[in-house]
């Protein structure tokens, strides 16, 4: 079980580019959730699917964000435009089930936006 | 407002010391608590669960439920250079439409 995992692990964007963030969680999960993380912030919630249906995203900022997950085996977090205030680490975590199973995290990918 | 609140915002303690973290939420409907542990440069990782009311202890690590004030603490005993990260509490509601992070508590251990 190689746990989630997260591609890039880092990744530089100028500001007005597009960055696409990846997830891989693990097998036989069927819930899936993405985060941001800043020193500033903490850990903000932004997203997440069961069974590969997008159920709440109340938590992404809705002009530039999207998120989908196209098959069970990964998920794709895209930014628009990006600026540099989207600069941090977002993380992807899977869970067994909905309710009270714990949530298995990636490492993250830390975007920076120049 | 924030949803979970944790104190202190960070901690020192020295190597073999007792190490306390403190949750409490906003929510009555919030009844399932996690600390998870988030060492730099890695995702956090969960340390324990806590349903019920009372005491659950793993290891060094004991969380402590109060379901009527809504209160979980963490108290690692002995702590170790090595639980020096960011600790996180987790709340959610019994039909898992919401589920909240704490905004954390650095632990140092000095040794």
């Amino acid at each position: 079980n190689a746990g989630v995992i997260q591609t890039p692990r880092h990744k530089v964007t100028g500001k007005g580019q597009e960055a696409t963030l990846w997830c891989e969680p693990i097998s036989g999960h069927s819930a899936v959730f993405w985060y941001r993380q800043t020193i500033v912030q903490g850990l903000e919630f932004l997203t997440y699917f069961r069974n590969q249906a997008p159920i709440d995203d109340s938590g992404m900022p809705k002009e530039r964000f999207s998120a989908q997950m196209p098959n069970q085996s990964h998920s794709t977090l895209k930014i628009q435009s990006t600026q540099p205030q989207d600069s941090a680490v977002y993380l992807c975590a899977s869970s067994l089930v909905l309710g009270y199973a714990e949530q298995f995290f990636g490492p993250g990918t830390r975007l920076t936006v120049l | 407002q924030q949803k979970v609140q944790q104190s202190p915002e960070s901690l020192s303690v020295p190597e073999g010391g007792m190490a306390s973290l403190n949750c409490t939420s906003s929510d009555r409907n919030f009844q399932y608590f996690w600390w998870y542990r988030q060492h730099s440069g890695e995702g956090p990782k969960a340390l324990m669960s806590i349903f019920s009311d009372g005491d659950k202890k793993e290891g060094r690590f004991t969380a402590h439920l109060n379901k009527a004030s809504l209160h979980v603490s963490l108290h690692i005993r002995d702590s170790q250079p090595s639980d020096s990260a960011l600790y996180f509490c987790a709340a959610s509601d019994t039909g898992y439409q919401n589920f909240y992070f704490g905004k954390g508590t650095s632990l140092t251990v000095i040794p």
